[in-house]
């Protein structure tokens, strides 16, 4: 199983704003990242943020970081049909070299009219 | 500026052949690390390479190797394939610690 949690599956609607949430485990995490896979797709960098900050805002997309509780989310304003993908919430440890990713299993997120 | 590339994009092998799967990062990356993504087991980590020096290894059994030429660009080889070899494998490449780019993957089905 991962050390990164996220739940499966999140339905909203047009226009509403989405949250995605995700829990890690270790606590020498340094970045946590939001990507996103479309169908047949690689994965898409959203955004990401490093473990001392709370919170980051970049557009329709604001992360939020409690790291007492080992908590991530992702709110995405605003949602439209274009939104809808898997979304992954990853980490990299203090321990591991850059390119080692922990990903969770990822979120899909359906966006009806 | 142009992404990760990666080739093939789509790949069919029988049960015991091998395979090499290609990946060029982005101009000025260093850093190559490459991932297997199956339903059951989501994604998970192969190796990393930075400077032609693999940096890290995921626990994959030793049929799985890779290298990193002198340009950066990258290779992945999986000799005697098995039918659970079957998935998206997706390269990334990283110029410091903060993002990693991810190409568009090589769909590998054994057969």
């Amino acid at each position: 199983g991962e050390d990164v949690e996220q739940s499966l599956f999140l339905s909203v609607r047009e226009g509403d704003s989405s949250v995605i949430n995700c829990t890690y485990t270790d606590s020498s995490s340094t970045y946590l990242y939001w990507y996103k896979q479309e169908p047949g797709a690689g994965l898409q960098l959203l955004t990401y943020i490093f473990s001392n900050m709370d919170m980051k805002q970049d557009q329709r997309l604001t992360v939020l970081l409690n790291k007492k509780d080992k908590h991530l989310s992702l709110r995405i304003a605003d949602t439209q049909t274009g939104d809808s993908a898997i979304y992954f919430c990853a980490e990299s440890r203090l321990a591991d070299s850059w390119g080692k990713l922990q990903f969770g299993a990822g979120t899909q997120v359906v966006v009806t009219p | 500026k142009a992404g990760v590339t990666q080739t093939p994009r789509y790949l069919i092998k029988t049960r015991g052949q091998q395979v090499t799967l290609s990946c060029s990062p982005i101009s000025g990356h260093r850093s190559v690390s490459w991932y297997q993504q199956t339903p059951g087991q989501g994604l998970q980590f192969l190796f990393e390479y930075f400077s032609e020096t693999q940096r890290n290894k995921g626990n994959f059994p030793g049929r799985f190797s890779g290298r990193q030429f002198s340009n950066s660009r990258s290779e992945m080889n999986v000799s005697t394939l098995e039918l659970g070899d079957s998935a998206l494998y997706l390269c990334a490449s990283a110029l410091s610690d903060t993002e990693a780019f991810f190409g568009q993957g090589t769909r590998l089905t054994v057969v």
